[in-house]
This record gives structure tokens, sequence and C-alpha cells, in this order.
């Protein structure tokens, strides 16, 4: 069946620092892909998502490229804030109608002032 | 626009009696509606997906009975857990689609802050 799989954590770095979370995905078709954040006791917020090959979603610094060829959806943002401290999730959607959507694991980010 | 809401935000209840979660969207008809669960420091796991009008469809190795839904309008569904047990304990989040009520991301999920249940 459909799945994601992503960098397990946690993943601490300095202020400043350039961030990559790994995301690769298992799908039949032609999946949505998302990244969604959890700030400390709060709900999922979408973060950004593509919707087919090479689309690349961006929002707030942080940017993602829907790969095809590598099956993979990687997180980055070039230099990371302390308020940027959350959990990040990799998911996918399979198709554009309402269906489910599959979560990775979930990495959690801690920044260092 | 797109806001979710559930209530509460938290709820402590004692072992054998039931809860009921409320998630509703607030500035939009959500045709569907899903039920997910967290565990600590894990990711959600769908529980069942429900359709305005119509019985939801439970994911596999959720007990119905147990996790009773309605989604009685477009916005509104709840969730009761019934007879609740301490393992029962978790973060409940729904989320919710406009679907076939339209807009430009009709089928993009909303998610709600999560309902925090304690069983004691």
């Amino acid at each position: 069946g459909d799945s994601v799989t992503q960098m397990e954590g946690p993943v601490t770095l300095s202020e400043e620092a350039f961030l990559t979370i790994n995301c690769t995905y298992t799908a039949t078709g032609y999946p949505s892909l998302f990244w969604y954040v959890q700030y400390p006791g709060e709900g999922l917020q979408l973060l950004l998502k593509a919707t087919k090959a090479d689309d690349k979603g961006s929002n707030k610094g942080f940017e993602a490229t829907y790969r095809k060829e590598t099956t993979s959806f990687h997180l980055e943002k070039g230099s990371v804030q302390v308020s940027d401290s959350a959990v990040y999730f990799c998911a996918l959607s399979a198709s554009s109608s309402a269906s489910k959507i599959i979560f990775g694991s979930g990495t959690r980010l801690s920044i260092r002032p | 626009g797109a806001v979710v809401s559930q209530h509460p935000s938290r709820v402590i209840c004692k072992s054998g009696t039931s809860v009921k979660i409320e998630c509703r969207s607030l500035d939009f008809q959500a045709t569907t509606m899903f039920w997910y669960r967290q565990f600590p420091k894990q990711s959600l796991m769908l529980m069942a997906t429900s359709n305005e009008g119509s019985k939801a469809t439970y994911e596999q190795g959720v007990e119905k009975d147990k996790f009773l839904i309605n989604h009685a309008s477009l916005t509104l569904s709840t969730l009761t857990v019934t007879s609740a047990h301490p393992e029962d304990s978790s973060f409940y989040i729904c989320s919710a689609s406009p679907g076939l009520s339209g807009g430009p991301s009709s089928y993009e999920q909303y998610f709600g802050p999560g309902t925090r249940l304690t069983v004691t």
C-alpha cells in the first residue's frame, strides 16, 4: 500500500543553519504531497504542498520539490529560526478527491538560539 | 478562512464513561470529515472518514461500536468514545474537507487543533 518514510528525529540545529528533512514515498498513480507542521500543543497546519511532478511548494522560507524519479519530497530551509521548532510531517494523498492522507512518522526539529 | 474547531480541547473522564468530542467547520461546509488519533511522539493514524448524512467508514482495526461517529450536518461531526478505558487516552484530531461543496481548495483537508483525552 501507499506509504511515507521520513528521516527520524530529533533534529537539533543552531539558529541560521540550513535544514533538510528527507521524505520519500511509495504510491501508485500520482499522489499529492504535503508537509504539515505541528507546533507544541497545537494541531496540524499545512506548510506547503505539491500536486504534480516537478512542482515546488514553498511557504515561510520552506520549500520542497516533488521528484517523481526519486519518489522524494525533501523539506529545506536556508536559515532556520528558533520559532521553527516543531514536529514536521510529510504526507501524501492518493488522489485529488477528498481521500485519506497518509502521514510519515514525523520529525521533531529543535533550534538552538 | 477554512477554520476548524474542536471542543473540548482537553477532557478527563473516568474509566467506563463515554465522552463526546465535537468538530466544527466554522466558515465553510464540509462534505467530508476525518478523525485521526495521535499517540505521544507518533504520527497520526486515520480512524474513520465520514460524509455528511451517511455512515462513517472505519479503518481496519478501529472498533466502530466503541468510536461512534456522527456527521449530521455540513458543519459538525462528533466522535463519541464509549465505555472509555485508559488505553483510549490519546490526542484526537479531526479534519474537514469542502469536497463537493466547492471552492478552490475543495479537497484539501483543514485540521482542528485536537482534543486531548485522558481516561483515569
